[in-house]
């Protein structure tokens, strides 16, 4: 069964800190993942995508990686701000006959404390 | 701005009623929608694939004569809820894939999500 993990569940840091959130997955044959941040009552917008061949990829002061061997990626947030609070979900596309179905991880919520 | 829009944000009803929620694909073309309910502290599970022309792919354990997709054109998909119950009461979240450009894969587009209270 395909499923994504994500650890830990909840996180409280002080602004100003770097911290990792991890995203594990069953079956490495994965097409792309996806980082999600959700804001309470919101829809999702998508923060980074790494495609299968890729390694990791960057936007600002996020940085996430894959390795497909581990089944793992991580999101990496750089000095974090009050506005980074927010749930961080992460997405994998297995997309074996061309679907485009993402399974979700149940996601991180991260606290940064002013 | 958003690619994808999604409408209600916020719905209360009776129970016994139906609910309409409705989701765009704004300046792109979709053949393929997708469907998610999220419960609280819980991850967004898809309900169901719409496909523009065709019927609806559900997943397992999701009630297709419950929940009624309408893919009537390729920039519109419409999720039905009939006859809610409050254990239907949920966040309910659609997406629809754009090319991010040329020689580029697909990338997902949420909605905003709508909010389903059955009183």
């Amino acid at each position: 069964k395909q499923e994504v993990t994500q650890i830990p569940a909840a996180l409280s840091v002080p602004e100003g800190e770097n911290l990792v959130l991890n995203c594990s997955f069953t079956d490495s044959a994965i097409y792309n993942l996806q980082w999600f941040r959700q804001d309470p009552g919101k829809g999702l917008t998508s923060l980074l995508l790494i495609q299968s061949s890729q390694r990791e990829q960057t936007s600002g002061r996020l940085n996430a990686s894959l390795d497909k061997s581990s089944g793992r990626s991580t999101l990496y947030i750089a000095a974090s701000q009050p506005g980074d609070s927010a749930t961080y979900l992460c997405a994998v596309r297995w997309g074996r006959g061309g679907s485009e179905k993402l399974v979700f991880g149940k996601g991180t919520k991260l606290t940064v404390n002013p | 701005g958003a690619v994808v829009s999604q409408h209600p944000s916020r719905v209360i009803c009776k129970s016994g009623t139906s609910v309409k929620i409705e989701c765009r694909s704004l300046d792109f073309q979709a053949t393929t929608m997708f469907w998610y309910r999220q419960f609280p502290k819980k991850s967004l599970m898809l309900m169901a694939t719409s496909n523009e022309g065709s019927k609806a792919t559900y997943e397992q354990g999701v009630e297709k004569d419950k929940f009624l997709i309408n893919h009537a054109s390729l920039t519109l998909s419409t999720l039905t809820v009939t006859s809610a119950h409050p254990e239907d009461s949920s966040f309910y979240i659609c997406s629809a894939p754009r090319l991010a450009g040329v020689g580029s894969k697909n990338i997902q587009y949420f909605g905003a999500g709508t909010r389903l209270s059955v009183l």
